[in-house]
């Protein structure tokens, strides 16, 4: 069965500086994958996903993710954070052709708190 | 407007009252899910189903049941809640079933439940 390891669990940053989350899944075959993030009081959305093409994957807000399938690593990047990104961060893993085909296996999130 | 739709949003209850917490979605989808958020232990699944009558055990299923008449409503049921299953629920659905498709999860608002 797959799995989801999120590195940080949470992550402080002033207004303006940059962000790299890390995500590492474990699954030896074809895998769909994604961010949602998780404002505060509200219900996860989706950030950005990766199914096939381009590893480097662009999603809202300005927020990008880099597929290294070497490493089986999925990244998320922000060049700039704001303090409405203020927000907890889930990495997630999907097979494809997995029995169940639509389960998604979540790390255990980054909460990501921006200063202003 | 695409949405999944969950009642109640909030809820206090007792030891052994069995209760129901509705899901509905409008976007056609053929699988649905539930999960449990909590503190450090990011989303788990406790059910899903990928079509009409056909519903499976996620990682956490136990104390909960499920039914899926229908499409569009896949309800969570609590036979004996017990202060374990205080938790944040989510329900998500998603076009995803089978080889080819991006398991993208909609989310709906949540529902906290709390089991004295």
């Amino acid at each position: 069965a797959q799995s989801v390891s999120q590195h940080n669990h949470h992550v402080i940053l002033s207004e303006a500086a940059s962000l790299e989350l890390g995500c590492n899944y474990s699954y030896g075959g074809t895998v769909n994958l994604f961010w949602y993030v998780q404002y505060p009081g509200q219900h996860l959305q989706l950030l950005l996903k990766y199914f096939s093409g381009d590893p480097l994957v662009k999603g809202i807000k300005g927020f990008e993710a880099e597929f290294i399938k070497s490493k089986f690593s999925f990244n998320l990047r922000k060049p700039s954070v704001q303090w409405s990104d203020t927000a907890e961060y889930f990495c997630a893993v999907n097979v494809p052709l997995n029995t169940n085909a639509g389960k998604s296996t979540f790390g255990d999130g980054t909460t990501l708190t921006v200063k202003p | 407007e695409a949405q999944v739709t969950q009642n109640p949003r909030y809820l206090i209850t007792v030891t052994g009252k069995k209760l129901t917490v509705t899901c509905s979605q409008n976007m056609n989808h053929e699988y649905m899910s539930w999960y449990r958020q909590d503190p450090g232990l990011g989303l788990r699944q406790i059910y899903y189903s990928m079509n009409v009558e056909v519903t499976d055990k996620g990682d956490v299923p136990e104390g909960y049941k499920v039914s899926r008449k229908e499409k569009r409503n896949f309800p969570l049921i609590l036979e004996s809640p017990s202060p374990n299953q205080t938790s944040l629920y989510f329900c998500a659905s998603s076009n995803h079933t089978g080889p080819g498709t991006t398991g993208e999860l909609f989310f709906g608002e949540g529902s906290r439940l709390t089991v004295l």
